[in-house]
Order: structure tokens, then sequence, then C-alpha cells
């Protein structure tokens, strides 16, 4: 079955940087595109970006473009957000997600990371 | 960005009723609508895609209609189950968004 496996929970110093994986199985790495989103304390669901696992290309979005990359490795199936000068309204929880197209829902999800940034 | 707005943003309701929630876009996002269930502590789970496609082992209590800039998403009959935070997303125009979310209770 399709599953994406998220590392675990992270706390993170201002200014800091962090890396969340997620590890896919159950089906081809490479057809379905991966998605990142977060989730504040309390609040709504925001997309940060894509990366598509078959060429490595990103897309991220503009609020993010300056600190966060996307990357992956497929030889293990698993995709890497890496997230840089970390504030603390960074603090939220991490999901990844796929895509079959850019223009598709989000048919599985992580079991998402909590990135909690603190002094 | 496109903007998405539901209403309400908090419903309560009891058992065996039915229910609709609304998602209106800032601008046109053709079909490219879907509609997520969240439940405290969970990642979202795909309920509607492509505004009125049930998803795969999704109950059929749940429906969706809309394109353009208006959506619903209904729930039939509904069950303690239920009670979770709905959201919709358009896929039309990246950056995809979210809208803020509506909170369901069941009665």
């Amino acid at each position: 079955q399709v599953r994406l496996v998220q590392s675990g929970p992270e706390v993170q110093r201002p200014r800091a940087s962090v890396r969340v994986s997620c590890r896919a199985s159950g089906y081809t790495f490479t057809d379905y595109y991966i998605h990142w989103v977060r989730q504040a304390p309390g609040q709504g669901l925001e997309w940060m970006g894509w990366i598509d696992p078959k060429s490595g290309g990103p897309n991220i979005s503009r609020k993010f473009q300056d600190r966060v990359t996307m990357t992956r490795a497929t030889s293990i199936g698993t995709a890497y957000l890496d997230m840089s000068r970390l504030g603390s309204d960074d603090t939220a929880i991490y999901f990844c997600a796929r895509s079959q197209m850019a223009t598709l829902s989000f048919d599985y999800w992580g079991q998402g990371t909590l990135v909690v940034v603190s002094s | 960005d496109i903007q998405l707005t539901q209403s309400p943003s908090f419903l309560s309701a009891p058992v065996g009723d039915r229910v609709t929630i609304t998602c209106r876009a800032s601008q046109g996002v053709n079909s490219y609508l879907a509609w997520y269930q969240q439940k405290p502590g969970k990642a979202p789970k795909l309920l509607i895609y492509a505004a009125s496609t049930l998803q795969s082992g999704v109950s059929s209590r749940f429906s969706g209609s809309g394109s353009g800039t208006e959506f619903t998403l209904s729930i039939s009959s509904l069950q303690p189950e239920d009670s979770a935070t709905y959201y919709c997303q358009q896929l039309n125009t990246y950056p995809t968004t979210f809208g803020q979310g509506t909170r369901l209770e069941i009665e």
C-alpha cells in the first residue's frame, strides 16, 4: 500500500536550519510529485512547494524561495525539505503529500513532522 | 494568489442531518478544486477531487459540486465520525491555495 513516512520531530534554535525527510513506498516514486505543506498551531494549510522526483526540479512558493530547498534521492524513494534561517513563526507541522500531476489533488499524505523553533 | 473563502467557519449539526459547506474563489479555478477532511493530530484526507469526483474509499455521503468560483461540499446523514475540519484547495493556478477551513461539530 502507498505510504509516505516522515522523519521525527525537531526542536531547533532561531536562525538554525532543519531537514525533514519523506520516504515513499508502495508506488513508483518518480511517477508522482511530492509536495510540502505546513500547518502552524491551530492554523490552516500552507503550500510550500513541490519537487518532481523524476527530474529533481522543484517549484517553490515565492514566500520560501530564499530559504527552502527541496531535493530527492530516487534510489531510496525519499524527498527532503531543507529550511534555513528558522524563526519562531516556522513552528508548525510539516506534511509531505503526493500528486500525480501539478493540477491533481494530494491523494496520500505523510503523518506530519512537528518542527518547533525555540530559544 | 487565488484566495479561497469558506463559509461557514464553524458548523454544528445533529447526527443524521445534512450540511453544506461553501468555498468561493477570488478568481475562476475551472474544476480544479479538492476537498479534504482533517481530524485533530492527523494529516488531511482527500475526499473530493476535480470539484465533484469522490475519492476511492470515501463514503458516498460526501458529495461536491460547482465550477468556476463557487463550490460546495455536502455531507448527508451526518455521523459522529464526521466531526473534523474541512478544507477546500484550488489547483488551477500555482501557488495552490487552501481555504481557511470549516470546523464541523456533531451534536
